[in-house]
């Protein structure tokens, strides 16, 4: 069975600081794709991130970088100079091969001004 | 800027309802879902899509039934609505290619409150 696990319900942060957002996942699969998707409070969840499994290179989109350690099944989102818009719920999220994404229960990340 | 609508985007009604939640999308994907998310939770798959006339039931069972008609529309229909169909309901889609690494693309939403 696949699962996605973010161990961290709830985060807050200062302003300016940087913060990592914690995911590890399971699956059988040796070829699948990581994203961490982004759903600000009664906004549209709109994609982060993404990761392929097998790229060993960190995926990184400017403030936004990922820690994929594949043997340890690890997705951490590094998110640098925080901003008050980066405020929202974060989803981890597993894709196989089937095209189907299980998604993690959710990070809610405040910033804090 | 979000090229997958859904409307209505907050509905309030009463029980025994018949209720359709419009899905639409202008960019020619073949693969559409309908994702169940309770405030503040995880998305729960409860319909997908591969094209026009497929239609598979996802991981959360739901009572909800689908169609997929055209390429571009991916309706969801509850024949008579409970309180326990309360919930946001999230309409995605993503194009069908050799290569899976395709995120999907998601609607606002729709907020459905049953009474």
């Amino acid at each position: 069975a696949q699962t996605v696990t973010q161990s961290q319900p709830e985060m807050s942060v200062q302003e300016a600081e940087t913060v990592t957002l914690s995911c590890t996942y399971d699956t059988s699969e040796n070829n699948y794709y990581l994203f961490w998707y982004k759903q600000p409070p009664s906004r549209q969840m709109i994609l982060v991130i993404r990761q392929e499994a097998y790229k060993q290179q960190n995926a990184t989109e400017n403030r936004f970088s990922v820690n994929f350690q594949k043997a340890a099944k690890s997705f951490s989102l590094k998110i640098s100079d925080s901003q008050l818009g980066d405020t929202a719920m974060y989803f981890c999220a597993l894709m196989n091969r089937d095209d189907k994404i299980i998604f993690g229960k959710g990070t809610r990340l405040h910033i804090l001004p | 800027e979000a090229d997958i609508y859904q409307t209505p985007r907050y509905l309030v009604i009463g029980t025994g309802k018949k209720i359709t939640l419009e899905c639409s999308q202008t960019m020619g994907h073949d693969k559409m879902y309908w994702y169940q998310q309770d405030p503040g939770m995880e998305l729960h798959l409860i319909h997908y899509s591969y094209g026009v006339n497929s239609t598979e039931k996802g991981d959360l069972s739901s009572e909800s039934t689908v169609s997929r008609i055209r390429t571009e529309h991916f309706p969801l229909t509850l024949e008579s609505a409970r309180p326990s169909h309360t919930s946001q309901y999230l309409c995605a889609s993503s194009p069908l290619t050799g290569d899976s690494n395709q995120p999907q693309h998601f609607g606002d939403g729709t907020r459905l409150s049953i009474l």
